[in-house]
């Protein structure tokens, strides 16, 4: 298995451009979901799925769009970028939702983005 | 809205030496999961130890331990034999499910570092 996926690695956008990073997983898993990382913020969750065809904001949902077409594929999507969305994207499966198991989310190797 | 909270933004330890690392969360959820998560310098998110909400014992893995202490909103990462590859950024999550969502919040992190 290649685990959670995410094209591309590096990004460089001017304001206004718009762009899809991609996240795919072969896992099989039904929950997915984006955060993004700034200095001294940690992680903050942007936008989760619970399945295909279902999405939800997170805490930091303004300016980024998701859709879940498939189990394998979570992208998402900056519509107009903004000099304030350079973060270090990551994309994170786990099997379900439920905090009972050991449900282990599963991170991507994440994807620098720098917007000019 | 849950919240976790790493009061020690850096942490150093002697080599072979056992170092904790603080986290208290604040929840309103009675079923929840805790999560600690290693960052290394390359940036990858790479998943430590697991602790149940209603789990009576402590989890370990291996050289890691979760003190959990409940009433005080705990979990605290303790780990033992420090080595140089543990100098890395650590992050604590709380995560919850209901009524269909299903969110893991992380702290700002903490950063340790393995002295010689």
């Amino acid at each position: 298995n290649a685990g959670v996926t995410q094209t591309p690695k590096f990004q460089v956008l001017k304001t206004g451009q718009s762009m899809t990073l991609q996240c795919a997983q072969d896992m099989n898993h039904e929950y997915m979901s984006w955060y993004r990382q700034d200095p001294g913020m940690g992680l903050r969750l942007i936008h989760y799925s619970v399945g295909a065809g279902i999405t939800d904001q997170g805490e930091v949902p303004n300016g980024y769009n998701v859709s879940r077409s498939t189990t394998e594929d979570f992208p998402l999507r900056l519509l107009s970028a903004a000099p304030s969305q350079t973060s270090v994207y990551f994309c994170a499966s786990s099997y379900s939702g439920l905090p009972r198991s050991q449900e282990t989310q599963y991170f991507g190797p994440g994807t620098r983005l720098l917007v000019l | 809205a849950q919240k976790i909270t790493q009061t020690q933004p850096g942490m150093f330890v002697q080599e072979k030496e056992a170092v904790t690392l603080d986290c208290t969360y604040d929840t309103s959820d009675p079923s929840y999961g805790l999560f600690w998560y290693k960052q290394p310098s390359s940036g990858e998110m790479i998943f430590l130890i697991y602790q149940g909400s209603y789990d009576q014992q402590n989890a370990t893995e291996g050289r890691y331990s979760l003190n959990f202490q409940k009433a005080r909103k705990s979990a605290n990462l303790v780990i033992s034999a420090s080595q140089l590859g543990d100098s890395a950024m650590y992050f604590c999550g709380v995560s919850n499910s209901g009524a269909g969502s299903y969110q893991l919040t992380f702290g700002k992190g903490t950063k340790l570092s393995v002295i010689p």
